[in-house]
């Protein structure tokens, strides 16, 4: 089946310092999305990226959709402590079919 | 945006036993998905649960198993039967909702089971 190439596994960073991560897969997908799951909770949509080679920003968060349409990458700047949880990277199939990456812990220490 | 309620928020189960999850959307959608994250795992893809039809199942998912109903456009309920501590994982319900023009998945905040 599909599956989604997530690194790194788990992060543990100093508040304030910048953070990236990616996916990558050998299929090609339509719309790449990044999601945040913090404990107890379900995964919460932070960007979404539905062109090859698009980059998008949500306030300290930046994602670009790859122009092979095969990777994705999510960069946090100047880390602060609610950062974190379990960020997951989700490929859309045909219709509404999402694959998912394994996810990235990021830990933040103070 | 949709907003997704599930309960049991999170239960412990004995072996053997059947569990229903419900699933209340406070808007209609034609498309309710069921997903499962095992500890520490990403999520899987369950079933697709039609309203008005039978859910579709992913590979390795059968109905007796993972039984849904879908009686309306905002709610549906999926079943863990004769559970087993295999089991034991956070099972969410998401639906569709639209992002800058397209539809992207907004999910539950999930039920956690665990069997003993």
């Amino acid at each position: 089946g599909q599956q989604l190439n997530q690194s790194p596994q788990s992060m543990f960073i100093q508040e304030g310092e910048d953070v990236s991560m990616n996916c990558t897969s050998s299929s090609i997908f339509n719309t790449w999305l990044w999601y945040k799951q913090d404990p107890g909770e379900g995964p919460v949509l932070l960007i979404a990226l539905y062109k090859a080679g698009e980059l998008t920003s949500n306030g300290r968060l930046t994602a670009q959709f790859g122009i092979t349409r095969k990777d994705s990458f999510l960069n946090i700047s100047a880390s602060i402590p609610s950062d974190v949880g379990i960020y997951f990277c989700a490929g859309l199939l045909y219709g509404n079919k999402l694959v998912f990456g394994a996810g990235t812990i990021l830990r933040v220490k103070s | 945006s949709a907003v997704i309620s599930q309960k049991p928020s999170r239960d412990i189960c004995q072996r053997g036993t059947s569990l229903t999850i419900q699933c209340q959307v406070d808007s209609q959608v034609t498309m309710m998905f069921w997903y499962r994250q095992q500890p520490g795992q990403s999520l899987t893809l369950i079933a697709t649960a039609n309203q008005g039809s039978e859910a579709t199942y992913e590979s390795g998912f059968v109905i007796d198993k993972f039984p849904i109903s879908r009686p309306n456009l905002t709610f549906s309920t999926l079943t863990v039967s004769n559970m087993s501590p295999e089991d034991s994982s956070i099972y969410l319900c998401s639906v569709e909702r639209e992002s800058s023009g397209a539809n992207v998945l907004t999910f539950g905040a999930g039920s956690r089971l665990t069997v003993l």
